[in-house]
């Protein structure tokens, strides 16, 4: 039974630039969140897809957008890239589109913006 | 803004019961209390949730008093292998929608 995976696990990249980061959820999960973690942070909640369509959404400017395709997998975008969004980002997967629901995490996207 | 507050950090020894108190005056009436562990470089892994009263697993208890305005987390006969970070999760509420809020956590050294 496959757990959520993320890829790439490590990505360096430049202010300014755009960036793309992916999840597959849990089989037989529906319901995809991504959260940013800063070093000694917990992890802040971005957006949950659900049903292909963005449901909630954290405090997150619009740089921040996603997507989540029909075999539920799910894409996150960061456009012009600050060097504030190094981070670990997080994808988490449940079930129903119920955020009281418990989560399922990958192992994250490092981040490093130069 | 349903905030939590738990203490930064925490010692025990290896077969201690150690207990996290996680504070959430602003829970909302529908919210879930949930408990992640997470160890470096990893991402959280669900250890346990709660409504009310007492709730047991095979790796915790949960037990919410009646006004849901705190839990505790108990994590019986700890060993050096439960050293990580624990998060205390419950609902934002805003607006009638859920937003998941994450605590600082606290990171649990477990001592030889």
């Amino acid at each position: 039974d496959a757990g959520v995976t993320q890829s790439p696990t490590h990505l360096i990249k430049t202010r300014g630039q755009q960036v793309t980061l992916r999840c597959s959820p849990k089989s037989g999960h529906d319901t995809v969140s991504w959260y940013q973690q800063a070093l000694g942070q917990g992890p802040q909640f971005i957006f949950q897809y659900y049903e292909e369509e963005e449901r909630q959404r954290g405090n997150f400017p619009d740089r921040f957008s996603g997507h989540q395709f029909p075999n539920y997998s799910s894409e996150l975008n960061v456009n012009a890239l600050l060097l504030g969004d190094s981070a670990l980002y997080l994808c988490a997967s449940s079930l129903g589109g119920n955020s009281n629901q418990p989560q399922h995490f990958g192992d994250g996207t490092r981040l490093s913006i130069l | 803004l349903a905030k939590t507050t738990q203490p930064i950090s925490m010692d025990s020894y290896e077969g201690q019961e150690v207990n996290i108190t996680c504070s959430h005056n602003n829970i909302a009436t529908n919210d879930y209390i949930t408990w992640y562990q997470q160890f470096p470089s990893q991402g959280p892994r669900f250890i346990i949730q709660g409504y009310k009263t007492k709730v047991t697993n095979e790796v915790a208890s949960l037990f919410i008093p009646a006004d849901r305005k705190s839990s505790t987390l108990s994590l019986p006969r700890v060993s050096l292998s439960d050293t990580a970070v624990y998060y205390c999760l419950v609902g934002d509420g805003r607006g009638g929608s859920y937003i998941p809020t994450f605590g600082r956590g606290t990171s649990l050294i477990v001592h030889p």
